[in-house]
């Protein structure tokens, strides 16, 4: 079955410091990668995605991922992290369901904080 | 206003009652989905829906019902609360098929079921 895994549950980074943002896959066939972020009583915002080509994908707010086919990793980055970048980070990667039908599978949250 | 609301933002309900939660699209979306977000569990699929009038079952739909009778409205419906079933329940939107394009969602809905 296909799955994510986000090790770290919590990631704390001085503003003006690079961030790094964990995420594994598991999946049988070529990966989609997505990533998201939630802000406080908000719903989740599209951030970028991999299907194929380029291993190092651009997306919002500075943020890039770099997929790594042989470690099976998807990790969220950014070269300068901003206070205003503090919020609840979601790798996801499509999943075939049972009835045939496509989904997303979340992992289950980072929470990064940048402090001044 | 475009984009993806839901309603109510936050409803408290006893074990039994019946629960409908609103879920409306600006953008003419072909797809559109039911999420719920428990700590430990990130999102998972309730049902989700390819068109009017054409739903399917995520991966925990029992419990739910859900129908579209139209493109820009979902409505999600808890026939008899369960606790369990408190959650913050997130509608989404997309375009093309899951995993495709990216997902919209909603501001989200917190259910109490006391």
């Amino acid at each position: 079955a296909q799955s994510v895994a986000q090790p770290e549950d919590q990631v704390n980074v001085a503003e003006g410091n690079p961030l790094t943002v964990k995420c594994t896959y598991s999946v049988s066939g070529n990966p989609y990668l997505f990533w998201y972020v939630q802000y406080p009583n908000r719903g989740l915002q599209f951030l970028l995605k991999y299907i194929t080509g380029d291993n190092l994908v651009k997306g919002s707010y500075g943020f890039e991922a770099e997929f790594n086919k042989s470690q099976t990793s998807f990790h969220l980055k950014k070269p300068s992290a901003l206070v205003s970048d503090s919020a609840l980070y979601f790798c996801a990667v499509r999943a075939i369901l049972t009835g045939g039908g496509n989904k997303l599978t979340f992992g289950t949250g980072t929470q990064l904080k940048v402090e001044l | 206003d475009a984009g993806i609301t839901q309603s109510p933002r936050y409803k408290i309900t006893e074990t039994g009652r019946q629960v409908t939660l609103m879920c409306h699209q600006t953008w003419s979306h072909s797809y559109m989905f039911w999420y719920r977000q428990d700590l430990g569990h990130g999102l998972r699929l309730i049902y989700y829906s390819a068109a009017a009038d054409i739903t399917d079952k995520g991966e925990v739909p029992d419990g739910y019902v859900v129908s579209r009778s139209k493109t820009e409205n979902f409505p999600l419906t808890l026939e008899s609360a369960t606790r369990s079933q408190t959650s913050v329940y997130f509608c989404a939107s997309s375009e093309g098929g899951i995993g495709d394009n990216e997902q919209f969602f909603g501001p989200g809905t917190r259910l109490t079921v006391l």
